[in-house]
């Protein structure tokens, strides 16, 4: 079975500084997506960013990117210029490709609980 | 606007007593799923439905039951609430693509159960 662990659970970063959240996963599939999930005070679940497997290339969305390393099963979230808005938690996912069964499931971490400083 | 619509937000009940969680899609996703949130656990798969009548147990199944009758809607139901219950609940859906699940969730704006 797939699992993802996040390793930090609180992390703090200086307005304007910049942030990385590691991820670990463990999978025997070669075919997979990953996420990162944010949730601010108000409990939305809101997605990030996503990252497809079979691609090389690190996603990148505005101020928000990943290091994506398939062979070391990491994928961690780096955050840019941050801001104040970006306290919040965070949960990176697996999910697989295939559908089926429960093959379709997110599987979360236990989440990554950011504090911003002014 | 395609949203996941849950209801109620917030619920305060009394050991025993059945209670039903709401939820909606409107984006005609086949995929739907709830999930428990607790603190220091993350989120975890409690029931998942594939499509109208197909659903299955995810990670912590006991205590609910779930139904699909019609693909936009998918209640969660505590037919006897305890205390351990108390925590927030999240129903989502996702679409598939090409016979692969391709997005992430899309998550209702949770549900906020308090069992005493």
């Amino acid at each position: 079975a797939q699992t993802v662990t996040q390793s930090q659970p609180e992390m703090s970063v200086q307005e304007a500084e910049t942030v990385t959240l590691s991820c670990t996963y463990d999978t025997s599939e070669s075919d997979y997506y990953l996420f990162w999930y944010k949730q601010p005070p108000s409990r939305q679940m809101i997605l990030v960013i996503r990252q497809e497997a079979y691609k090389q290339q690190n996603a990148t969305e505005n101020r928000f990117s990943v290091n994506f390393q398939k062979a070391a099963k990491s994928f961690s979230l780096k955050i840019s210029d941050s801001q104040l808005g970006d306290a919040a938690m965070y949960f990176c996912a697996y999910r697989s490709e295939s559908y089926g069964g429960s093959q379709g499931n997110l599987i979360f971490g236990k989440g990554t609980k950011l504090s911003v400083k002014p | 606007e395609a949203q996941v619509t849950q209801n109620p937000r917030y619920l305060i009940t009394v050991t025993g007593k059945k209670l039903t969680v709401t939820c909606s899609q409107n984006m005609n996703h086949e995929y739907m799923s709830w999930y428990r949130q607790d603190p220091g656990l993350g989120l975890r798969q409690i029931y998942y439905s594939m499509n109208v009548e197909v659903t299955d147990k995810g990670d912590v199944p006991e205590g609910y039951k779930v139904s699909r009758k019609e693909k936009r809607n998918f209640p969660l139901i505590l037919e006897s609430p305890s205390p351990n219950q108390t925590s927030l609940y999240f129903c989502a859906s996702s679409s598939r693509s090409g016979g692969y699940l391709y997005d992430g969730y899309t998550f209702g704006s949770g549900t906020r159960l308090t069992v005493v």
